[in-house]
């Protein structure tokens, strides 16, 4: 079976420019989350998606907004890039949306750096 | 505020012998512990995790403690081989509620350890 894809792998853009991220969950899987990884620290939470729609959000500027699909898949949008912005950002999947013991599975990431 | 810590960025072991990787967590209402382990150029593997309902969870070579009066969890992997030298992180998740009340499950990640089995 598929595991979570994500396109393009690697993308370079300059500042004020925007971005589109795309995310495809394991099969089944109806809640896709987002995660931004810089150098040296762990994943930081972005968004949750269940069912269409925005369940949590993290700590991040307006400037982030995802959406997801009725196939489930998903997009995250950054706009008027910063350099700050330079770092791995993954998607994730996960059978339900809650907190009730099920893992989520993750992709291989877009490594995004802002020039 | 780091609520979930990993506090050794490296650890070098031994092929065949033990590796002990430690988490510390600050926030009680935790309830769904973690471990990931990740290679360079891909995204975080789940390894195995934990409830809070429970203070051990094993799977093949990979065990997980979970001690909640001292907000630590460990992982250990018994025999260590060299394939398993990675990056590893640890995730802590809990009832988090958005502004309509609706629940969602977040992942807090420590800074990950650096794993080397050396053969």
């Amino acid at each position: 079976d598929a595991g979570v894809t994500q396109s393009p792998t690697h993308l370079i853009k300059t500042r004020g420019q925007h971005v589109t991220l795309r995310c495809s969950p394991i099969s089944g899987h109806k809640s896709v989350s987002w995660y931004q990884q810089v150098l040296g620290q762990g994943p930081q939470f972005i968004f949750q998606y269940y069912e269409k729609e925005e369940r949590g959000r993290g700590n991040f500027p307006d400037r982030f907004s995802a959406r997801q699909f009725p196939n489930y898949s998903s997009e995250l949008n950054v706009n008027a890039l910063l350099l700050g912005d330079s770092a791995l950002y993954l998607c994730a999947s996960s059978l339900n949306v809650g907190w009730e013991f099920k893992p989520q599975h993750f992709g291989d990431g877009t490594r995004l750096s802002i020039l | 505020d780091q609520q979930v810590k990993q506090n050794s960025p490296s650890l070098s072991v031994q092929e065949g012998r033990i590796s002990i990787l430690n988490c510390d967590y600050t926030n009680s209402m935790f309830d769904y512990f973690l471990w990931y382990k990740k290679y360079p150029a891909e995204g975080p593997t789940f390894l195995i995790s934990i409830s809070s309902i429970k203070d051990k969870n094993e799977d093949g070579r990979f065990t997980v403690f979970l001690n909640k009066s001292a907000k630590h969890l460990s992982l250990h992997i018994v025999p260590s081989q060299p394939g398993d030298s990675a990056v590893y992180f640890c995730a802590a998740s809990g009832s988090s509620f958005n502004a309509g009340g609706t629940s969602y499950g977040k992942l807090t990640f420590g800074q990950g350890t650096i794993l080397t089995v050396h053969p």
